[in-house]
């Protein structure tokens, strides 16, 4: 299974900050990496696909960037709105795809 | 714009099944690949494994093979996903999701299911 690390586990930052959340891979992905946003009690909600791509009605802040086995996500100008979990996610290989572990991003 | 509607939660005891469904409404669950992914109460996504309707063709995780059963049932536009052979283990949150259409290969997620709470218990 190719194995995916997010840093850090828990992020403390202020509305307005940018952040910044990595994702290695354990091996080369290519760019078969997405991110996903999830807020308590609800599902995941996709952010950014293959490394780089905005998903449809996603704001502008989020980016995405990356390729290889070193990815990152980063939320410019931070809204009280984006405090959640976020998620890697390879989709490189299907067997199995596997996600990071997560990182909250917490208000500090 | 197609929306996923679980079923309800259940409660199961060590050892029996548990069948969970997803119902596409908005569109056709048939033209895409549905994955089913578990949550573990304070943990990360784990994707068990998925069905392509359209050739009916399944593809499972290892550590779910023999326990897991995905299937679609066009007539209903429904997905249903069985874990059979329960373990307190098991316990978790159940999601079905969409692959994102023009995503090549598969495995892109972009509409999910609200999830549907196993809990395993004698």
């Amino acid at each position: 299974d190719i194995q995916m690390t997010q840093s850090p586990s828990t992020l403390s930052a202020s509305v307005g900050d940018r952040v910044t959340i990595t994702c290695r891979a354990s091996q080369n992905i290519v760019n078969h990496l997405n991110w996903y946003q999830q807020k308590p009690g609800k599902a995941p909600k996709l952010l950014i696909y293959s490394a780089s791509s905005l998903q449809s009605g996603v704001p502008l802040r989020f980016s995405g960037g990356g390729s290889g086995a070193d990815f990152t996500l980063t939320i410019n100008i931070l809204q009280p709105e984006d405090f959640a979990t976020y998620y890697c996610q390879q989709n490189y290989s299907k067997f199995p795809y596997t996600f990071g572990h997560g990182t909250k991003l917490e208000n500090k | 714009q197609v929306q996923l509607v679980q079923s309800g939660a259940e409660v199961k005891k060590p050892g029996s099944s548990v069948r969970v469904s997803c119902k596409a409404s908005g569109g056709t669950v048939n033209n895409y690949a549905i994955s089913w992914v578990r949550q573990v109460p304070g943990q990360g996504l784990e994707w068990m494994g998925e069905i392509i309707p359209v050739f009916h063709t399944t593809n499972h995780a290892q550590k779910f093979q023999g326990r897991v059963t995905i299937t679609v049932d066009e007539s209903t536009n429904t997905s249903h996903m069985e874990l059979s052979s329960l373990r307190f283990e098991d316990a978790a949150v159940y999601y079905c999701a969409r692959d994102l259409p023009r995503s090549p290969g598969g495995g892109v997620f972009d509409v999910w299911g609200q999830g549907t709470k196993v809990t395993v218990s004698a």
